[in-house]
């Protein structure tokens, strides 16, 4: 059964860090592609960033561009998320999800697919 | 970044129902759309990909289609366990963008 738990939440002051943690079970974890998305208290959802197996590929939304920071630990089975700079508007549930094999690639190498397995979310809270 | 569109936001049916959510991308993806769903406090769940394929386990009831900047989400017959809020994904180009979500409600 895969699994993915997030871990690392919690409350911080604007201006501090954080680091999120997703563990991942029941597939091979260095075969696919990671993302987090995160949900703001009663809003939609937004993706943040994306991985690539072998961390190739990285990309972040504009919005934690140059403050967080993804990366993943294939022998670890482990996603991670260092985001720095924190800022109210980063008050959210962070959710890590995996990316499914139905996707594309590029002709960069890159690769696009929708996202079949999520965690149950971890939430951060900015606030002084 | 591209832009996606729902329509309506939010609305209300009963049981038995058929509706039929929209969604519009500002620029063409193909058929690199995917359909979400998500009930409070839970984390969203795949339903469609590739436009209109039905990921593995959703009942068929559920089906999508379109193509380039238009796509819809229908559900045939509603159950209770349907009433939840629904959200598109484009995943065609990054930044992976999603639509704000339609609010599913019981009348």
């Amino acid at each position: 059964e895969v699994q993915l738990v997030e871990s690392g939440g919690g409350l911080v002051k604007p201006g501090g860090s954080l680091r999120l943690s997703c563990a991942a079970s029941g597939f091979t974890f260095s075969s696919y592609s990671m993302n987090w998305v995160r949900q703001a208290p009663g809003k939609g959802l937004e993706w943040v960033s994306s991985i690539s197996s072998s961390s190739s590929y990285i990309y972040y939304a504009d919005s934690v561009k140059g403050r967080f920071t993804i990366s993943r630990d294939n022998a670890k089975n482990s996603l991670y998320l260092q985001m720095n700079s924190l800022r109210a508007e980063d008050t959210a549930v962070y959710y890590c999800a995996r990316a499914d094999s139905s996707g594309w690639y590029r002709p960069s190498g890159s690769y696009s697919s929708p996202f079949d397995y999520w965690g149950q979310g971890t939430l951060v809270t900015v606030s002084s | 970044a591209i832009r996606m569109t729902q329509s309506p936001s939010s609305f209300s049916a009963s049981t038995g129902d058929r509706v039929t959510i929209t969604c519009r991308a500002s620029q063409g993806i193909s058929s690199y759309l995917a359909w979400y769903q998500q009930k409070p406090g839970k984390a969203p769940k795949l339903l469609i990909y590739a436009a209109s394929t039905l990921q593995s386990g959703v009942p068929s009831r559920f089906s999508g289609s379109g193509s380039g900047t238009d796509f819809t989400l229908t559900i045939s017959c509603l159950q209770s366990e349907d009433f939840a809020t629904y959200y598109c994904q484009q995943y065609y180009s990054y930044p992976f963008t999603f639509g704000q979500g339609t609010r599913l409600e019981i009348k």
